[in-house]
């Protein structure tokens, strides 16, 4: 079975300084791994993906992503918040063997202050 | 479309009633995936299509839930005698089909939010 843990329910930051959301996952194949954010009132939006190679992953507005084979963590940073980045960030994963849907962590609230 | 059109954006019931939710996705897109998202939680995988017939159905609660997608296109989500805790946003989500279909990006509506009095 494939699981994703967000460990914080919160993380807050100030703006201008860096910022971690962290995730850590189970597959029992290779993962595919997704971060997903949500602003109050609409849709899921895409941020970036990990598939395979390169194991820091750049995404829109700024935003990276660490894959850790060993540790199996996939934890999005940002080096400069914004205010605007305050939002729910959820990670997902999906085995690439398997066959199976995406399976999305309970989310990280980020909030950025002033 | 240019986006996953869900509809209605918002709908109201009363427990024991029969709701339908219906999903447009991309043009194009072969897959299409339910999720129910809870107050505080992440989105919890409910179905998805490849096509018309459903690849994986295992999320679906109870048999008071059931989807189709006669077309291969548009979907709805049915549930029959409602529960209080039915209450949730209903996501609907395409994506494309390639080789490597794990690895394609899901793009989601705005949601369906059901509410059970």
């Amino acid at each position: 079975a494939q699981s994703v843990a967000q460990p914080e329910d919160q993380v807050n930051v100030a703006e201008g300084n860096p910022l971690t959301v962290k995730c850590t996952y189970s597959v029992s194949g290779n993962p595919y791994l997704f971060w997903y954010v949500q602003y109050p009132n609409r849709g899921l939006q895409f941020l970036l993906k990990y598939i395979t190679g390169d194991n820091l992953v750049k995404g829109s507005y700024g935003f990276e992503a660490e894959f850790n084979k060993s540790q199996t963590s996939f934890h999005l940073k940002k080096p400069s918040a914004l205010v605007s980045d305050s939002a729910l960030y959820f990670c997902a994963v999906r085995d690439s063997q398997a066959g199976t849907a995406l399976i999305f962590g309970k989310g990280t609230t980020l909030s950025v202050s002033s | 479309g240019a986006g996953v059109s869900q509809t209605p954006s918002n709908k109201v019931t009363e427990k024991g009633k029969y709701v339908e939710l219906r999903c447009d996705p991309i043009s194009g897109h072969t897959a299409l995936y339910w999720y129910r998202q809870s107050l505080g939680q992440g989105p919890e995988f409910l179905i998805y299509f490849q096509g018309t017939g459903a690849a994986d159905d295992s999320g679906l609660p109870n048999d008071r839930f059931f989807a189709v997608r006669p077309e291969g296109s548009v979907s709805t989500l049915k549930i029959q005698r409602t529960e209080r805790g039915d209450s949730a946003v209903y996501l609907c989500a395409s994506s494309l089909t390639a080789r490597a279909s794990g690895a394609n990006v899901l793009t989601f509506g705005a949601g369906s939010r059901l509410t059970v009095l």
